[in-house]
C-alpha cells in the first residue's frame, strides 16, 4: 500500500471548518483512500472513503485532487467530540486488505 | 453499523501471568479479524492477521508463542498474552473484516502488567 503524509497536528476553533490534509503521491490507480479517526482510549472508526470522485457523507467530505497524489478531509462544522486523531489510509479496496496506518494528524478542537 | 466488541475492555495483571482478550463480530461473521497494538502516543501496529480455521499470521518481530492467537468460530477470535511482562503493557486493538471487505474495530482492550 502507498504511504500517506499527514501533519502530526492540527488546532481548529469550534464551530469552524477543518480541513485535515494528506499527501499520497506513490498512490496507484486502483487505490482507494481511507480516513478514519482514533479518539482517545477508543478503537479507530471509520469516517469516509473514496477512489477519484469527492465523497460527502454525514460525517465529513474527502476531496482528491484530480492527480490523486493528495486529499483533503473536511468537518464542516467542527465540534469538541471530533478533538481526534485522523488517519490518511490508501490501500486496494479488496477483501482481506489490512488497514496500515502512519503517525496521523491530531486534531484539536478549542471552544 | 457493524460492530465488534471486546472483552475485557482493561485489565491489570501480575507479570509472569497469561491474560486472555476476546474479539467477537456481533452482528456480521468474520473469517479475518486483525490484532493490532498501541503504545502511548504512537500509531497501530498491526501485530497478527487471524483466520477463521487456520493458523494466525504474525508481523516480523512479533512472537507467536507469547501473544496466542485462536479463532475457532466465525465470530470469535482470542489473543492470549502469555507470561506478561510490564513491556506487554499496551492498547489491544482487534478489527474484523465483513464479506464486503470493510474492516470495523473493537474498542480496545487496556491491559497494564505489573
Amino acid at each position: 500500500d502507498a504511504k500517506t503524509t499527514q501533519p502530526p497536528s492540527m488546532d481548529c476553533a469550534e464551530g469552524r471548518a477543518a480541513n485535515l490534509p494528506c499527501n499520497h503521491s506513490t498512490i496507484s490507480g486502483n487505490e482507494y483512500v481511507y480516513w478514519y479517526r482514533q479518539i482517545h482510549s477508543q478503537g479507530p472508526q471509520y469516517i469516509i472513503h473514496g477512489l477519484k470522485n469527492n465523497e460527502t457523507n454525514e460525517m465529513a467530505s474527502l476531496i482528491i485532487t484530480e492527480d490523486r497524489k493528495s486529499s483533503t478531509l473536511i468537518l464542516p462544522h467542527a465540534t469538541l467530540r471530533d478533538t481526534a486523531v485522523y488517519y490518511c489510509i490508501v490501500r486496494f479496496d479488496n477483501a482481506g486488505n489490512m488497514l496500515t496506518f502512519g503517525g496521523g494528524t491530531r486534531l484539536m478542537v478549542k471552544p | 453499523g457493524a460492530v465488534v466488541s471486546q472483552h475485557p475492555s482493561w485489565v491489570i495483571c501480575k507479570s509472569g501471568t497469561s491474560v486472555k482478550i476476546e474479539c467477537r463480530s456481533l452482528d456480521f461473521q468474520a473469517t479475518t479479524m486483525f490484532w493490532y497494538r498501541q503504545f502511548p502516543k504512537q500509531s497501530l501496529m498491526l501485530m497478527a492477521t487471524s483466520n477463521e480455521g487456520s493458523k494466525a499470521t504474525y508481523e516480523q518481530g512479533v512472537e507467536k508463542d507469547k501473544f496466542l492467537i485462536n479463532h475457532a468460530s466465525l465470530t470469535l477470535s482470542t489473543l492470549t498474552v502469555t507470561s506478561a511482562h510490564p513491556e506487554d503493557s499496551s492498547f489491544y486493538i482487534c478489527s474484523a473484516l465483513d464479506r464486503g471487505g470493510e474492516q470495523f474495530f473493537g474498542p480496545g482492550t487496556r491491559l497494564t502488567v505489573l
